[in-house]
C-alpha cells in the first residue's frame, strides 16, 4: 500500500532550537518525495523535492530508504517558519501525489 | 514562475445549483492537473487527475457524474460541482504538473452550499 505517514499532528519548538518533522512511507516502488509547506492564509508551496538535495530556507530533508523515512530537518528555528508541513509521496505512472496528515509547527519566541 | 490561479476564491450557493470553479497555469503548460478537497484541519484529498483532452480518473470513492472535471486546454481546467448540497461544502484546491512530478498549487476555493 502507498501511505505517507506524519506522526506528530503539532510540533512547538522554541526559536533557535533544532526542529525535526518526521516522515515514513510506505511505497513498493523507487520513492520520490516532497516537502510541502502552507502558511497561515497561503498556499501551498513546494518546500524542497528529495531529487534536487537543496536546502530551502534553511530546511535538508534525506531520504533514508532502509528506514522509509525523509525527515524534515532545520537546526535553527526561526519564528517564520511557524506553519503547516506536508509530506507527500510521488505515485510514479499515475504521477499523483499521496500526502501525509500534515503537522503543524509552531515556533515561540 | 510556475504559477497557479483558481477563480472563484469563494462561492456561496443554494443547495441544488450548480457551481464552476476554474483553474488556471500561468506562465506554464501542464500536462497534468489535479483536484483536490480539504476538510478543516485535515490534509489533503484527492479527487481526480485531469489531463488535456482526455476523461479526468477518479480517485476511488469520488462521484464522477457528481464533480465534473474539463481539461479544455493545457492551461485550464474546471471542476463543476452539480446540484450541490450543504455536504459539499469545502475547501477545493487545484495543482498543475508541467512535467516532472512537482505540483503548483492554486490559492483554493471556499464553498458553501446552504
Amino acid at each position: 500500500a502507498q501511505r505517507v505517514t506524519q506522526p506528530e499532528k503539532l510540533l512547538s519548538v522554541f526559536k533557535g532550537a533544532p526542529v525535526e518533522l518526521k516522515c515514513n512511507y510506505s511505497y513498493s516502488g523507487s520513492p520520490e518525495l516532497f516537502w510541502y509547506v502552507q502558511y497561515s492564509r497561503q498556499r501551498l508551496q513546494l518546500l524542497l523535492r528529495h531529487i534536487s538535495r537543496e536546502s530551502i530556507k534553511g530546511f535538508t530533508a534525506d531520504l533514508n530508504k532502509g528506514e522509509t523515512s525523509f525527515h524534515l530537518k532545520k537546526p535553527f528555528a526561526q519564528e517564520e517558519d511557524s506553519a503547516m508541513y506536508y509530506c507527500a509521496l510521488l505515485i510514479q505512472g499515475a504521477q499523483k501525489l499521496v500526502f501525509g496528515q500534515g503537522t503543524r509547527l509552531t515556533i515561540n519566541p | 514562475g510556475a504559477v497557479v490561479s483558481q477563480h472563484p476564491s469563494w462561492v456561496i450557493c443554494k443547495s441544488g445549483t450548480s457551481v464552476k470553479i476554474e483553474c488556471r497555469s500561468l506562465d506554464f503548460q501542464a500536462t497534468t492537473m489535479f483536484w483536490y478537497r480539504q476538510f478543516p484541519k485535515q490534509s489533503l484529498m484527492l479527487m481526480a487527475t485531469s489531463n488535456e483532452g482526455s476523461k479526468a480518473t477518479y480517485e476511488q470513492g469520488v462521484e464522477k457524474d457528481k464533480f465534473l472535471i474539463n481539461h479544455a486546454s493545457l492551461t485550464l481546467s474546471t471542476l463543476t460541482v452539480t446540484s450541490a448540497h450543504p455536504e459539499d461544502s469545502s475547501f477545493y484546491i487545484c495543482s498543475a504538473d508541467r512535467g516532472g512530478g512537482t505540483q503548483y498549487f492554486g490559492p483554493g476555493t471556499r464553498l458553501l452550499v446552504l
